[in-house]
């Protein structure tokens, strides 16, 4: 088992360019959770998906969305990004009738 | 969701036990502590969860207090790899319930 799977590694983005980040959930599970990392900050949530709906949403902006496909496989999208937006970003995954939740490696995004 | 409080940071000597408190005073009845660590800029690490049981796996035990208003995570025999930033988090069961963390506790095991 691969575990959950993330990609890429790390990017390097121009502050205004757009950005996709990709996450393979742990094989079972069918629920996938974004969240950002500033340096030195715990994880925040972004949002959670689903059925390839957004189920919850935490204090973001629009500029971040998302979408799940039906193998539950998920991207994470930033239009617009700011240096703000730099940061190491999470994908985990779970089951929707499980408990614990297991995190990816993470996407390490700089946006210059 | 109910808030945790941890120690920012603590230290521990290798082969000794590692005792990691938090508070959660606002816990409600079917919430569940869950801790994570995470190493070095690397995704957080499930590390054991409970609900009012005291809890062991391979990795740590979890003591919780009849109150439930607080819990302490050890790690029987802490290690050099056992030095990253430990959160502990409390939340409804089911996986699509969002874990919400705070700054956690910086455990550094000294040689």
């Amino acid at each position: 088992d691969a575990g959950v799977t993330q990609s890429p590694t790390h990017l390097i983005k121009t502050r205004g360019q757009q950005v996709t980040l990709r996450c393979s959930p742990k094989s079972g599970h069918d629920t996938v959770s974004w969240y950002q990392q500033a340096l030195g900050q715990g994880p925040q949530f972004i949002f959670q998906y689903y059925e390839e709906e957004e189920r919850q949403r935490g204090n973001f902006p629009d500029r971040f969305s998302g979408h799940q496909f039906p193998n539950y496989s998920s991207e994470l999208n930033v239009n617009a990004l700011l240096l703000g937006d730099s940061a190491l970003y999470l994908c985990a995954s779970s089951s929707r009738w499980g408990a614990e939740a297991f995190f990816g490696q993470g996407t390490r995004l700089t946006v210059v | 969701d109910a808030k945790t409080t941890q120690p920012p940071s603590m230290d521990c000597a290798e082969g000794r036990a590692a005792n990691l408190p938090c508070n959660h005073s606002t816990i409600s009845g079917n919430e569940y502590v869950y801790w994570y660590r995470q190493i070095h800029s690397q995704g957080p690490q499930y590390i054991i969860h409970g609900l009012k049981n005291n809890e062991t796996n391979e990795m740590a035990s979890l003591i919780i207090t009849e109150d439930r208003k607080s819990s302490t995570l050890i790690l029987p025999h802490a290690t050099l790899r056992d030095t990253a930033v430990y959160y502990c988090i409390v939340k409804m069961g089911s996986g699509t319930y969002k874990y919400i963390f705070g700054t956690g506790t910086r455990l550094k095991v000294l040689a």
